[in-house]
């Protein structure tokens, strides 16, 4: 199975800075991978798919980028409810696998 | 937008079977596709399968002797058996759907679920 590795595990930013979270695939995952956001409490929710296109009422500030195996998620101008559980999904191969995720706090 | 919601048993005795169950408001659950993933404490989060709405279903090979996904139309609602679980399968279960088999455009809250005698 795709083993996806998420970098770093924890972030520490200031509100209003941007941040970029890394996601790596052990092996090709094309432009088939996903980004969610979850917070305490709450099931994920999905941000980006194909790689780069936000879902539906997703801000702008959100974009995704990369392809293969390296991927990125860039948040810009970070708000309050952004800080957060990210996580990115494979689904180019069964069975679909999961990063670890990232968790983006406050500094 | 869909809402899910999964309800069933917060502990279960090893070798018993693992019964959850997703109520689906908000829109029908027909013409989608529903999952169930888990999450083990401090591991990543695993997809178990999908059944999409006519009882198509496909699995995750570490499972699949296990699992058992179900859609009941009539009710709005689908679920996950998992037969015969040991400590390893404690986990946070959600419940997720979409419109296609392989992301998830909606999610429920989760359940907790322990193994344990």
């Amino acid at each position: 199975e795709v083993v996806m590795t998420q970098s770093p595990a924890t972030l520490s930013v200031s509100p209003g800075e941007g941040v970029s979270l890394s996601c790596r695939a052990s092996q090709s995952v094309s432009s088939n991978l996903a980004w969610y956001q979850q917070k305490p409490a709450q099931g994920p929710r999905l941000l980006i798919y194909g790689a780069s296109t936000r879902a539906p009422g997703i801000p702008a500030r959100f974009s995704g980028s990369g392809s293969g195996t390296e991927f990125t998620l860039t948040i810009n101008n970070l708000q309050s409810e952004d800080f957060a559980l990210y996580f990115c999904q494979q689904y180019n191969t069964w069975p679909l696998t999961f990063g670890g995720g990232t968790k983006v706090e406050v500094k | 937008q869909e809402q899910l919601q999964e309800s069933g048993p917060g502990l279960v005795k090893p070798s018993e079977t693992l019964s959850l169950n997703c109520s689906v408001s908000g829109g029908s659950i027909s013409g989608y596709y529903w999952s169930w993933i888990r999450q083990p404490p401090g591991k990543a989060l695993e997809w178990i399968g999908y059944s999409y709405y006519s009882g198509y279903t496909s699995y995750n090979p570490s499972l699949k002797n296990r699992v058992t996904i179900s859609v009941d139309t009539s009710n709005n609602q689908f679920s996950l058996i998992l037969s015969s679980v040991t400590a390893a399968d404690t986990a946070m279960y959600y419940c997720a759907g979409g419109a296609a088999p392989r992301k998830f455009d909606y999610w429920g809250q989760g359940t907790v679920v322990t193994v344990s005698s």
